[in-house]
């Protein structure tokens, strides 16, 4: 069955860095758009940024853009997500996502950003 | 970018109620519209794309309607589980915007 399991969260300070994970299985990951989805803490959801199967098309949220980097390594079956700038509002569960619409997601990971 | 709205914001309503979650869209999409289900300390889970078609294993009381820029959610009968925020999502183009949420309680 389908699995994906992100990691690379934690706390970190504003302006810092952070690089998330997701490592898929169950499937075959170079076939599929993957997706990225944060929530911030009692808020609704956010759609990141998606990635083809491929990596030639990538799209993020205005709120992201120029700041967070949307990769994969299909060879692994893994998607990253490099976060630089990070500010408060960045504060959420991050999800990634199978195909550019669910139905699988992962458990999530989650970043905060805090001095 | 076009922009998603929900309503209402919040619905409480009693088991075997009839349930209506409405979704807009600030400019049309076609069917090109999804909603989902997230329970309290859950993953959110897909139940309709295409405006329409449910998804696998998703209860047939779920059903959905619309096309352009307004769409529906329907609860034909509402039940314990139910309980959870609803939200549509557009996925026409990028960005691929989620509406605020309608949260469903029980009376």
């Amino acid at each position: 069955q389908v699995q994906l399991v992100e990691s690379g969260g934690g706390l970190v300070k504003p302006g810092g860095s952070l690089r998330l994970s997701c490592a898929a299985s169950g499937f075959t990951f170079s076939d599929y758009y993957m997706t990225w989805i944060r929530q911030a803490p009692g808020k609704g959801l956010e759609w990141v940024s998606y990635m083809s199967s491929g990596g030639s098309t990538i799209y993020y949220a205005d709120s992201v853009k120029g700041r967070f980097t949307i990769s994969r390594d299909n060879a692994k079956n893994s998607l990253y997500l490099q976060m630089n700038s990070l500010r408060a509002e960045d504060t959420a569960i991050y999800y990634c996502a199978k195909g550019q619409l669910g139905p699988d997601w992962g458990q999530g990971t989650l970043v905060t950003v805090s001095s | 970018d076009i922009q998603m709205t929900q309503s209402p914001s919040s619905l409480s309503a009693s088991v075997g109620d009839r349930v209506t979650i409405t979704c807009r869209a600030s400019q049309g999409i076609t069917n090109y519209l999804a909603w989902y289900q997230q329970r309290p300390g859950k993953v959110p889970k897909l139940l309709i794309y295409s405006a329409s078609t449910l998804q696998s294993g998703v209860p047939s009381r779920f059903s959905g309607s619309g096309s352009g820029t307004d769409f529906t959610l329907t609860i034909s009968s509402l039940q314990p589980e139910d309980v959870a925020t609803y939200y549509c999502q557009k996925y026409n183009s990028a960005p691929f915007t989620f509406g605020p949420g309608t949260k469903v309680d029980i009376k």
